[in-house]
């Protein structure tokens, strides 16, 4: 299909182990976006990659995480020294933004169990 | 918090009956928009209606927006089990592409 793609589906993981999450945009779109879903937290926003600019790391909960794009496409986020609070749905999106507020695509996230 | 408000947090209902979520914000806003989850896996985009807009059709899907109470509902017609999900209400930060979504409202349709 022609829609955002995650990968790994499920991800489970000692503490203190670090991790990589994958994400496929939709082909063409600039704006790619990470967000956590947890329990005690809701969804909130991590980071935002605008084609070239410097990404929008305000989101991120703490330096253990980072992200980049690379090619302006796949992005990976990863998370250093894993904690058992970092257990979440990680989900991107991607949109065709080119600073205009549009519609978000979602991928299916990536379910991190922290053990 | 910059999260919105919604309500209410769990409804359960009969299919075939109609299904009301709503939901409060806090600040100025261009457009809202609502998203439907699954299984606690990825949004599925339902419906963008922007500030001069006062009510949107999508389907079965009405969504009304009242800028002046900063609120907004989403109404499902003739519900179905298969709209069993958690509906999110999204606006965007300020004038950055961030969503804040409300905390969401799990919908329950019985069969």
């Amino acid at each position: 299909g022609a829609g955002v793609s995650q990968s790994p589906s499920n991800k489970v993981t000692e503490k203190g182990k670090d991790v990589e999450l994958r994400c496929d945009p939709i082909s063409g779109h600039t704006a790619l976006y990470w967000y956590r879903q947890s329990l005690g937290q809701g969804l909130e926003f991590l980071i935002y990659f605008q084609g070239n600019s410097a990404p929008d790391k305000s989101g991120l909960p703490s330096d253990r995480f980072s992200a980049e794009r690379t090619g302006g496409s796949v992005s990976t986020l990863t998370i250093q020294r894993t904690q058992q609070e970092d257990s979440a749905v990680y989900l991107c999106a991607s949109s065709s933004s080119r600073g205009q507020q549009e519609t978000q695509y979602f991928g299916p996230g990536t379910r991190l169990l922290v053990l | 918090s910059q999260q919105g408000e919604e309500d209410p947090q769990a409804l359960s209902i009969q299919e075939g009956e109609n299904a009301t979520m709503n939901c409060s914000y806090k600040t100025s806003i261009n457009n809202l928009q609502w998203y439907r989850q699954n299984s606690g896996r990825g949004l599925v985009h339902l419906i963008l209606i922007r500030s001069n807009e006062r009510e949107k059709h999508s389907g079965r899907l009405r969504v009304t927006l009242d800028t002046s109470k900063k609120s907004s509902s989403l109404l499902i017609t003739a519900s179905r089990a298969a709209d069993t999900a958690s509906y999110f209400c999204a606006r965007f930060s300020g004038g950055y592409n961030k969503l804040i979504f409300g905390a969401g409202t799990r919908l329950a349709v019985h069969p």
